[in-house]
């Protein structure tokens, strides 16, 4: 099975700083990849499909690149609600498996 | 819009079974697949599995082969997830989720999970 490695697992900073999260695929997934939201207490939210299409509703600070076995999620501004946890998942078939999570804390 | 609408908390005891449910209502007609995610305390994400609604096709993931049943009940639109031979590790949040598909080019589609349930607490404790 294909394993999805995120990096790093937990970051600190400050609203208005710029985040990047990576994902990495054990194998090429084309840009079968989707990033989700999850905020404690809460279900998680889909922000990115594709590896790059956002979701309606959602804010443009967060975008979405790469393909193959490497993806990126970048806010540009981070804003007091995007403190949370955020995932990779594949979507090009079964098992849909989700990288380990990035945690992103007040600084 | 639709809904997922799960049953509610369960305490089991270890090596009993746990059966939660996941009721669509609302617009059920693009739903392509009902996934099964859960999160242990502390821990991340983890799919369980999956099933095709009408067709009736499941898939699961390899560490619950085994222990582990999807099914449909078409007529009231539930989805039911049990899980068996349950043991304190299996103690986690369970969500069901809608997986959706965005048409691409070259005919290439993009699932995803897009609509939620708001999750159910299993307990497995002695």
């Amino acid at each position: 099975d294909i394993q999805m490695t995120q990096a790093p697992s937990s970051l600190s900073a400050s609203v208005g700083d710029r985040v990047t999260i990576t994902c990495r695929a054990s194998q090429s997934i084309s840009n079968f990849l989707n990033w989700y939201q999850h905020r404690p207490g809460e279900a998680p939210k889909l922000l990115i499909d594709g590896a790059s299409n956002l979701q309606s509703g959602v804010p443009s600070r967060f975008s979405g690149s790469g393909s193959g076995t490497d993806f990126t999620l970048t806010i540009s501004s981070l804003q007091p609600e995007d403190f949370a946890t955020y995932y990779c998942q594949k979507s090009d078939s079964t098992p849909l498996t989700f990288g380990g999570g990035t945690q992103v804390e007040f600084k | 819009q639709v809904q997922l609408v799960q049953s509610g908390a369960e305490v089991k005891k270890p090596g009993s079974s746990v059966k939660v449910s996941c009721k669509a209502s609302g617009d059920t007609s693009r739903i392509y697949g009902i996934s099964w995610v859960r999160q242990a305390p502390g821990q991340g994400l983890e799919w369980m599995g999956r099933i095709i609604p009408t067709v009736g096709v499941a898939n699961y993931a390899q560490n619950f082969q085994g222990r582990l049943t999807i099914t449909e009940d078409t007529s009231t639109n539930t989805v039911y997830m049990e899980l068996r031979s349950l043991r304190s590790e299996d103690t986690a949040v369970y969500y069901c989720a809608r997986v959706s598909r965005r048409d691409g080019s070259n005919y290439v589609h993009y699932y995803f999970m897009d609509v939620w349930g708001k999750g159910t607490t299993v307990t497995v404790s002695s």
